[in-house]
């Protein structure tokens, strides 16, 4: 069974600080896909990354960063320098391959004060 | 506007009414996702086609819960007899398969159900 488990439930920083979002995943697959998504306040999902299971580069994009390590099965997500507008829930999500369903975890949810 | 629309964006019905939500996904998509989200929680999946055959359902989705996508284009899903319980958001997404796609939903901005 697939499962993807955020322990972070709420995170409050202030603006400007680092943030890390703390995803950790079970598959019994050896191709698997590992993505983020951003769900703003207004509601609609939003697609940030997504990662294959033999690729276990970092990636950086802007203020993000993501840290995938298959020996913890961990994909963790980092904001640096946060700002206001990245209030947010944020989702780690699973699937066996491109195009079969996510499983998504039970979100992170982020508030960034000024 | 090129991306998943939902129909309607909110309803609110009598315990024991039937409701049908509306999904149009982008169109070049063959795989159209159906999700269900309630409060603090992740969406949780319910169905998915690829083209017109859905291809897994899940346990979540009781017999009261009808999907189809007849044409391989727009889908509905159906709740008979709703109860309170069915309250939630419901979230329709589509993507590319496997071929030519990377596995990532696009996501419309859900039909909210309410039952009184």
């Amino acid at each position: 069974a697939q499962k993807v488990t955020q322990a972070q439930t709420e995170i409050s920083v202030v603006e400007k600080e680092d943030v890390t979002l703390d995803c950790v995943y079970e598959t019994r697959d050896t191709t698997y896909y590992l993505f983020w998504y951003k769900q703003p306040p207004s509601g609609e999902l939003v697609f940030l990354i997504r990662r294959n299971s033999f690729d276990e580069q970092n990636e950086i994009s802007g203020r993000y960063s993501w840290n995938f390590q298959k020996s913890t099965s961990s994909f963790n997500f980092t904001i640096t320098a946060s700002q206001v507008v990245d209030s947010a829930v944020y989702f780690c999500a699973l699937s066996a391959q491109a195009g079969t369903a996510l499983i998504f975890g039970k979100g992170t949810t982020l508030s960034v004060s000024s | 506007d090129t991306g998943v629309s939902q129909d309607p964006r909110h309803k609110i019905t009598k315990r024991g009414q039937n409701v049908t939500f509306r999904c149009d996904p982008i169109s070049e998509h063959n795989r159209l996702y159906w999700y269900r989200q309630t409060l603090g929680q992740g969406p949780e999946f319910l169905t998915y086609f690829q083209n017109e055959a859905q291809l897994e359902k899940s346990r979540l989705l009781s017999d009261r819960f009808s999907a189809e996508r007849p044409k391989g284009s727009f889908s509905t899903l159906e709740i008979q007899r709703t109860e309170q319980g069915d309250s939630a958001m419901y979230l329709c997404a589509s993507s590319l398969g496997l071929f030519g796609g990377t596995g990532e939903l696009f996501f419309g901005e859900g039909s909210r159900l309410t039952v009184l």
